[in-house]
């Protein structure tokens, strides 16, 4: 395993389409978190899921956003409607978390582009 | 509501010197800390982290110090090189782990 894999790196598209973002995340990590970073920021928590359940999600995610874990391993992050403010860098993360919490290991980031 | 966040959001040393990048938290109930190495076009890389029940912790040419008593975060580099270029992340992690805005580090040959 080489560590959380997103796909695609790279999406153009036009506003008002709707984008979908994968995760796989490290083989048997439970935890796995979607962050939004945008140029000059850190990255903004979006959401987390343990196994297949969505813990938190982010006030700041508005319901144009959904994501998913259904078998508890990789995830999926949806975005309606695409608007020019979703341009972004959307990063996943995965963490064995066990009685404690642990570091996460990110992966490379889809960078959206709405035009 | 309680955030992480950096005093700086640059810094440029001269390779070889020390750096030293803080932070700065607001929640006191935190008990797990994160400092991230970010390079263009990359995803946040793991560094070091900290439970609170430590003040300081050392890896390789790394080290984090914790006072819990002014809620700070350090992360001091030691001998810098031009490697260590990158914004540098601290994080807490009370389930939803939150970033702070970053430091920018520079490092002049």
């Amino acid at each position: 395993d080489t560590g959380v894999s997103q796909d695609p790196r790279h999406k153009i598209t036009k506003r008002g389409q709707n984008v979908t973002f994968r995760c796989d995340p490290i083989s048997e990590h439970n935890r796995l978190y979607w962050y939004r970073q945008t140029l000059g920021q850190g990255p903004e928590f979006l959401t987390y899921f343990q196994n297949e359940a969505q813990l938190e999600k982010s006030r700041l995610l508005s319901d144009r956003f959904s994501a998913e874990r259904p078998k508890g391993s990789f995830s999926t992050l949806e975005i309606q409607r695409t608007e020019q403010g979703d341009s972004a860098m959307y990063l996943c993360a995965s963490s064995p978390r066990g009685t404690e919490d642990t570091e996460a290991f990110f992966g490379q980031g889809t960078r959206l582009t709405v035009v | 509501g309680e955030s992480v966040g950096l005093h700086l959001p640059t810094l440029s040393v001269q390779e070889g010197d020390n750096s030293i990048i803080n932070c700065a938290y607001s929640n006191s109930a935190s008990d797990y800390f994160i400092w991230y190495k970010q390079e263009s076009g990359k995803g946040p890389q793991f560094i070091i982290d900290i439970r609170s029940n430590m003040d300081k912790r050392q890896g390789q040419r790394v080290t984090v110090l914790l006072n819990k008593t002014v809620k700070h975060l350090s992360l001091q580099i030691a001998a810098t090189q031009p490697g260590d270029s990158a914004v540098y992340f601290c994080a807490e992690n009370n389930n939803d782990m939150r970033f702070g805005a970053g430091t920018r580090l520079t490092v002049k040959p």
